[in-house]
């Protein structure tokens, strides 16, 4: 699987758009971005996934450069209960594959 | 999705003991995964768990110290054997139906004194 980069931790305010980066520089053709989010003390939950066009959920937005070494997660309204570690993933999806956690984005949302 | 209980949710054990960690999901899955996350780290994937068949084990791992039991479609176990304060983490059990995305169980926080 790729590998890939994201900051260490971001900042945002309660109801603004939190925006997320992701570099996946050596993405392959067939490997998909996924995003995983865990909440303090809980296992991590499924956000939203996507292979080359932009996707949204009830939960939040994945735009995916047209070269596919970027993503970006977007939480168009953040809450407090959106301060989480956010992981992004590039995962094989055809067939059998496991997920490979990185170190993740701490996301603190303020008040 | 998936309903996922993991049992215990934490435990705190003496070293040189086993404690055995169970999931159980609410219908049957193609996959399942035993996770471990140590303090203040990211999640390590130890094995997986393969119904009717020796679970695989990532590298690292071995099945002497974490034995797995998978006896069916919704159910598997994770044992932690002869436990040093070194394997105080956070267990966790994921499962997947195929090419979908992966579910977690809450995790069963370990602690060995």
């Amino acid at each position: 699987d790729a590998k890939t980069t994201q900051p260490p931790s971001m900042d945002c305010a309660e109801g603004r758009a939190a925006n997320l980066p992701c570099n996946h520089s050596t993405i392959s053709g067939n490997e998909y971005v996924y995003w995983y989010r865990q909440i303090h003390s809980q296992g991590p939950q499924y956000i939203i996934h996507g292979l080359k066009n932009n996707e949204t959920n009830e939960m939040a937005s994945l735009i995916i450069t047209e070269d596919r070494k970027s993503s970006t997660l977007i939480l168009p309204h953040a809450t407090l209960r959106d301060t989480a570690v956010y992981y992004c993933i590039v995962r094989v999806t055809s067939g059998y594959s496991t997920l490979t956690f990185g170190k993740g984005t701490m996301l603190l949302v303020s008040p | 999705s998936a309903v996922i209980s993991q049992k215990p949710s934490r435990d705190i054990c003496q070293r040189g003991t086993s404690l055995t960690i169970q999931c159980q999901v609410d219908s049957q899955v193609t996959m399942m995964f035993w996770y471990r996350q140590q303090p203040g780290q990211s999640l390590t994937l130890i094995a997986t768990a393969n119904q009717g068949s020796e679970a695989t084990y990532e590298s690292g791992f071995v099945i002497d110290k974490f034995p797995i039991s998978r006896p069916n479609l919704t159910f598997s176990t994770l044992t932690v054997s002869n436990m040093s304060p070194e394997d105080s983490s956070i267990y966790l059990c994921s499962v997947s139906r195929g090419n979908t995305e992966a579910f977690f169980g809450q995790g069963t926080r370990l602690t060995v004194v």
